[in-house]
């Protein structure tokens, strides 16, 4: 069955940019039939879908208009993961973060990664 | 971007009661809607796709039903798992929106 397996520092201060990574099990980040989202949750926002990646014959991505940009998601092919970076972060972007696999529900998680943006 | 909509916003009952949750669109999303509880320190979990599509693995007592603005998820009889938050998301556009979530708790 399809895995997620996020990675990535949880503290990172202002100004700088996240970077986190979602490894892929059981599935290819270049598959034709999927996508691969990364979603935010903080008692403020709620739920908060960021964009996604897909591969239709090239690659294609959206993202939020909240967060477009600063935000930058890429698929690694050779390491078949897919990447987020958020750059220029503030305190409002501390947030439990998730990678997921869905195009239209998403029907598998990553575990979460806490990131607090903070001096 | 379109506005999802839960009530209510918490909801206290006991194990065996029968529960509905309502989810409004603010725009017609026709059969686009996604249901998903989540426990605390969890990831979201899929129940419902499709407004009534039962996800594999979900229990049957789950049931979701509606199209174009106005959605219920149905729980005909509560299990002590069942407590937890449930959030509403649509598919028909990006960017994909949730609602901001019904916690269910034990009365």
């Amino acid at each position: 069955q399809v895995q997620l397996q996020q990675s990535g520092p949880g503290l990172v201060k202002p100004s700088q940019t996240l970077s986190l990574t979602c490894a892929i099990s059981g599935d290819s980040v270049s598959s034709d039939s999927a996508a691969w989202n990364w979603i935010r949750q903080s008692p403020s926002r709620g739920l908060e879908w960021l964009g996604r990646t897909y591969y239709r014959s090239k690659w294609y991505n959206d993202y939020a208009v909240s967060v477009k940009s600063r935000i930058i998601i890429n698929p690694d092919t050779s390491k078949n993961q897919f990447s987020l970076q958020l750059n220029s972060l503030t305190p409002e972007d501390t947030a439990m973060y998730y990678c997921s696999k869905g195009v239209v529900a998403m029907d598998v998680w990553g575990q979460g990664t806490t990131v607090t943006v903070s001096s | 971007d379109i506005q999802m909509t839960q009530s209510p916003s918490s909801l206290s009952a006991s194990v065996g009661d029968r529960v509905t949750i309502t989810c409004r669109a603010s725009q017609s999303i026709s059969g686009y809607l996604n249901w998903y509880h989540q426990k605390p320190g969890k990831a979201p979990k899929l129940l419902i796709y499709a407004a009534s599509s039962l996800q594999s693995g979900v229990p049957s007592r789950f049931s979701g039903s509606g199209s174009g603005t106005d959605f219920t998820l149905t729980i005909s009889s509560l299990q002590p798992e069942d407590f937890a938050t449930y959030y509403c998301q649509q598919s028909y556009s990006i960017p994909r929106t949730f609602g901001q979530g019904t916690k269910l708790e034990i009365k």
